[in-house]
């Protein structure tokens, strides 16, 4: 079975800063997909970003990039510039990938708040 | 193009009772995946269907069952409802099966059982 782990339940940043969110996870699969989710306080999950396990180049989305390091099992997000929208709950989340059904795995997840 | 809706947004039940949730996908999108989110648990993988099939499924009792229509509505159903159950269930949608496709979620269905 897959795990995702999320050491840092709660974070702040300052506002234009840089932060980084740490994430491992736990697989015997040698493809898969990682994602970053955002869920606000309103509550609506928005995916962050997606890294495909296949591809070695990490994915970067704007101001959003992922650190995928595969032999640790560690993919951290890094948010430059930081907003104050970005204040929200991040989840790191591990999906098979298999066309037998995806089986999604989250981490419990970071509350990050950017401070004025 | 509209998101993926969710009916209805709060629902309170008493235990015992039972409850039907209703998920709308994006339009074209043919996999709809439901989750369960508590503070307790965290967010946990419920089902995925596809083309009116159940693909896969995750560690909850038989009390939660879902199904997908013809056009790609999906319905998530808890029997006996118990106070454990009290949570945001949210449906997501996407193109396929599998990873290769983004999931879009909706706002959720917060549900209170008392």
């Amino acid at each position: 079975a897959q795990t995702v782990t999320q050491s840092q339940p709660e974070m702040s940043v300052q506002e234009a800063e840089t932060v980084t969110l740490s994430c491992t996870y736990d697989t015997s699969e040698s493809n898969y997909y990682l994602f970053w989710y955002k869920q606000p306080p309103s509550r609506q999950m928005i995916l962050v970003i997606r890294q495909e396990a296949y591809k070695q180049q990490n994915a970067t989305e704007n101001r959003f990039s992922v650190n995928f390091q595969k032999a640790a099992k560690s993919f951290s997000l890094k948010i430059s510039d930081s907003q104050l929208g970005d204040t929200a709950m991040y989840f790191c989340a591990f999906m098979k990938a298999d066309n037998y059904g995806q089986n999604f795995v989250f981490g419990p997840g970071t509350r990050l708040s950017v401070l004025p | 193009k509209a998101g993926v809706t969710q009916t209805p947004r709060y629902l309170i039940k008493t235990r015992g009772q039972q409850v039907t949730l209703s998920c709308s996908p994006i339009s074209g999108h043919r996999s709809v995946s439901w989750y369960q989110q508590t503070p307790g648990q965290g967010l946990q993988f419920l089902f995925e269907y596809f083309s009116e099939t159940q693909r896969n499924k995750g560690n909850f009792p038989g009390r939660f069952s879902g199904r997908q229509f013809s056009n790609s509505r999906s319905e998530m159903n808890v029997s006996t409802l118990e106070l454990g159950d009290s949570a945001l269930y949210l449906c997501a949608s996407s193109l396929g099966v599998g990873g290769t496709d983004t999931q879009y979620f909706g706002p959720g269905t917060r549900l209170t059982v008392l």
